[in-house]
């Protein structure tokens, strides 16, 4: 049972457009929240992430939005690079355990 | 410095035959974590060391599954009688001290194959 699902499995984007990825989550004791980056052939490594108590983060480029009460999340990649193309995975947690959700597939077309 | 490094990159085996996997976690990182993902599937969380304590092994998912962390580094995981479902990229990933909430750094993984 998947408590955490990312519904778009692949997203195309031109570069310097913005890129949005959503993530929704069932486990209302989640309370902190990931973004992590994976490149084919290399571990998945963390981009951004955002606590409970906050609705947005925002680092350069990233930025991760928090709606509690929908329980969604979304990180948003503005404006969108060709290294950006990637595999993008959300995950959730409310101790030293992460759920993650199956990941969607950014292409960044120039 | 070096990352989480995992060994090896690739196995393929025969259905019934046993593998060890390894991983080698960040220097000084106290917390090493296994999860592994299948085909389509996000990342499913194996088992968690941290430090001295008995380690969480909730999300093994059979008993031929089983990890040790010798001298509080290097771990090894050990799948025994493989099956054609434990098919997967193994992925370990390590923290500073494994409290939460604490960004796990993760290793290139190993793709396991079962035949």
């Amino acid at each position: 049972d998947q408590q955490v699902k990312q519904n778009s499995p692949s997203l195309s984007v031109q570069e310097g457009r913005i890129s949005i990825l959503n993530c929704d989550y069932t486990n209302s004791m989640f309370d902190y929240f990931l973004w992590y980056k994976k490149y084919p052939a290399e571990g998945p490594t963390f981009l951004i992430s955002i606590s409970s108590i906050k609705d947005k983060n925002e680092d350069g480029r990233f930025t991760v939005f928090l709606n509690k009460s929908a329980k969604h999340l979304s990180l948003h990649i503005v404006p969108s690079q060709p290294g950006d193309s990637a595999v993008y995975f959300c995950a959730a947690s409310d101790d030293y355990k992460l759920s993650f959700g199956a990941g969607t597939t950014v292409t960044v077309r120039a | 410095g070096a990352g989480v490094s995992q060994s090896p990159s690739n196995k393929v085996t025969e259905k019934g035959k046993d593998v060890e996997l390894r991983c080698d976690p960040i220097s000084g990182h106290t917390a090493l974590y296994w999860y592994r993902q299948s085909l389509g599937q996000g990342l499913e969380f194996l088992i968690y060391f941290q430090g001295n304590s008995a380690p969480d092994k909730s999300g093994l998912p059979s008993d031929r599954f089983s990890a040790e962390r010798t001298g509080g580094s290097v771990s090894t995981l050990t799948i025994q009688r493989t099956q054609q479902e434990d098919s997967a990229v193994y992925l370990c990933a390590s923290s500073l001290e494994g409290v939460f909430p604490d960004t796990q750094y993760f290793g290139p993984g190993t793709r396991l194959t079962v035949l």
